[in-house]
């Protein structure tokens, strides 16, 4: 099993609906999530930080961790063509390292 | 606000040829990595420094060597560059135990 999953994608959704990526991870006590954009040709961004159960919401962006599912979501309201990118989960373990999933890529059509 | 500056941007090699590629971080990290990203493989760890004066390998070390200069500094260095060497290289540095990494923008290596 892989530390940290994503399906790969693509996910097509048309401009204006919601996007949801999910993740899950292998390590049971992980405290540390995160979510990643990297847009063709650049480098890794970071636009999510969650640390506890529940949701947490940033613009149109919201991060939902459910630690007893082992699972990690973002949730991109209101899809714009600019989100088109490919969206990286990235999780620390216990013992402090950080693995990324394979990532996600999205395209909203207009 | 530099953040994470990486050098060259850009680089052609000959097989066999030597190369060190030079990472620099501003907001006194204590950690740095290196990561190779290639199509359809993710993001691969290949050498880590969790302080200064420590270096570890990860997933794929082999053909690769890497410094930690000082705090800010962390290159990476291809002895008899591959054409399976030819990649985009990150680096990336985190603060302490529960932070995200911040990546450099790339270098960008083609090795004929």
């Amino acid at each position: 099993q892989k530390e940290v999953e994503q399906n790969s994608g693509p996910l097509s959704v048309p401009e204006g609906a919601i996007a949801s990526l999910n993740c899950t991870y292998s390590d049971r006590v992980s405290q540390s999530f995160f979510w990643y954009r990297q847009y063709s040709g650049k480098s890794p961004e970071l636009i999510m930080s969650i640390y506890s159960n529940g949701d947490k919401e940033d613009g149109r962006f919201t991060a939902q961790l459910n630690k007893a599912s082992q699972y990690v979501s973002l949730l991109i309201r209101d899809s714009q063509p600019s989100d088109s990118a490919t969206y990286l989960c990235a999780v620390i373990s216990s013992e402090g390292k950080l693995t990324f999933g394979q990532g996600t890529i999205l395209t909203v059509h207009p | 606000n530099a953040g994470v500056t990486q050098t060259p941007k850009f680089q052609v090699l000959k097989t066999g040829q030597s190369m060190t590629l030079q990472c620099a971080q501003d907001m006194n990290h204590n950690s740095m990595y290196w990561y190779r990203q290639d199509p359809g493989m993710g993001l691969r760890l290949i050498y880590y420094s969790a302080s200064e004066g420590t270096t570890d390998k990860g997933e794929v070390p082999n053909g690769y060597n890497v410094s930690r200069l000082n705090k800010r500094e962390f290159s990476l260095r291809l002895e008899s560059a591959a054409p399976s060497q030819t990649s985009v290289y990150f680096c990336a540095s985190r603060d302490s135990f529960n932070q995200p990494q911040h990546f450099g923008d790339g270098t960008r290596l083609s090795i004929l």
